[in-house]
C-alpha cells in the first residue's frame, strides 16, 4: 500500500518567514494530495490540495508543489503568521482508493 | 457551515468494556471514514463506508472493530472489548463523492482512554 514520509517532524521559525514541509509517497498510482492543518484539540482541516495533473498550486500565502517524477511534494508557507501555529499533515491518495495516507506530520512553532 | 460532529468529547472506559462512538455526518455526503490518532503519531486510516457497507478497511479494524449507520444520520463504531491499546483519539470524517474530489470534513474527534 501508499507509504507516506514526512520532514521535518518539527519546525520552528520567526514570525514573517518561510517554512517549508516535504513529503514523498511511495505509490506512482497516487494522484491527489492534500494538506491538512490541526490545531489542538480539533480534527485535522483542508488548507491546500494538488493533483497529478498539476505541478503548483497555490493560495495567498500557501502554495504546494508537486514532482511526479520523484514522488514528493511540499507545502510552501510565507510571512508566516503566530496562527500558522499548528500541526500539519501531508497525505495522498491513490487512484480510485477510498482513503488518505497520513504522514507522520509536523509541529509547526511561529515565534514574535 | 455544514460540520461532522461527534460525540461524546472523550470516553474513559475499563478495559473490556464495549464501546461507541457516535457521528453524524454532513447532510449530502455519501462517503464516511473512522481515522484514529494516537497521542503524538499520525491520523491512521481505520474503515471507509459508502452505500451501506464498509468499502475499505485497515489491518487495525479487526473483529473488534464494527461500523454501523442504523438511521439516515448517524454513523456509529463500536469497539468491543476495548484494550489499553485502543486509547486515542477517533475521528469521524465524510466527504460527497470519492476522496480524491476535494476535502475530506472531519469532526472533533472522541478521545477514549482506556484504564
Amino acid at each position: 500500500g501508499e507509504n507516506v514520509e514526512q520532514h521535518p517532524s518539527t519546525l520552528s521559525v520567526q514570525e514573517g518567514d518561510s517554512a517549508v514541509i516535504k513529503c514523498t509517497y511511495s505509490d506512482s498510482a497516487s494522484n491527489y494530495f492534500p494538506w491538512y492543518k490541526q490545531e489542538l484539540g480539533k480534527g485535522p482541516q483542508l488548507i491546500i490540495d494538488i493533483r497529478s495533473n498539476v505541478g503548483e498550486k497555490k493560495d495567498q500565502r500557501i502554495a504546494v508543489t508537486l514532482n511526479k517524477t520523484a514522488k514528493h511534494f511540499s507545502l510552501h508557507i510565507t510571512e508566516t503568521q503566530p496562527e500558522d501555529s499548528a500541526v500539519y499533515f501531508c497525505a495522498a491518495v491513490t487512484g480510485t482508493a477510498s482513503k488518505l495516507t497520513f504522514g507522520t506530520g509536523t509541529r509547526l512553532q511561529v515565534t514574535l | 457551515e455544514p460540520e461532522v460532529t461527534q460525540t461524546p468529547s472523550h470516553q474513559v472506559t475499563q478495559m473490556g468494556q464495549e464501546v461507541i462512538l457516535r457521528c453524524v455526518p454532513i447532510s449530502n455526503h455519501l462517503y464516511f471514514y473512522w481515522y484514529r490518532q494516537i497521542l503524538g503519531q499520525k491520523v491512521e486510516f481505520l474503515v471507509s463506508f459508502y452505500n451501506n457497507e464498509i468499502s475499505e478497511k485497515s489491518e487495525i479494524f479487526d473483529d473488534q472493530f464494527s461500523v454501523e449507520r442504523p438511521d439516515g444520520s448517524n454513523f456509529t463504531l463500536k469497539i468491543r472489548s476495548t484494550k489499553l491499546e485502543d486509547s486515542a483519539m477517533y475521528f469521524c470524517a465524510s466527504i460527497y463523492a470519492s476522496p480524491n474530489t476535494g476535502e475530506l470534513f472531519f469532526g472533533e474527534g472522541s478521545r477514549l482512554t482506556v484504564l
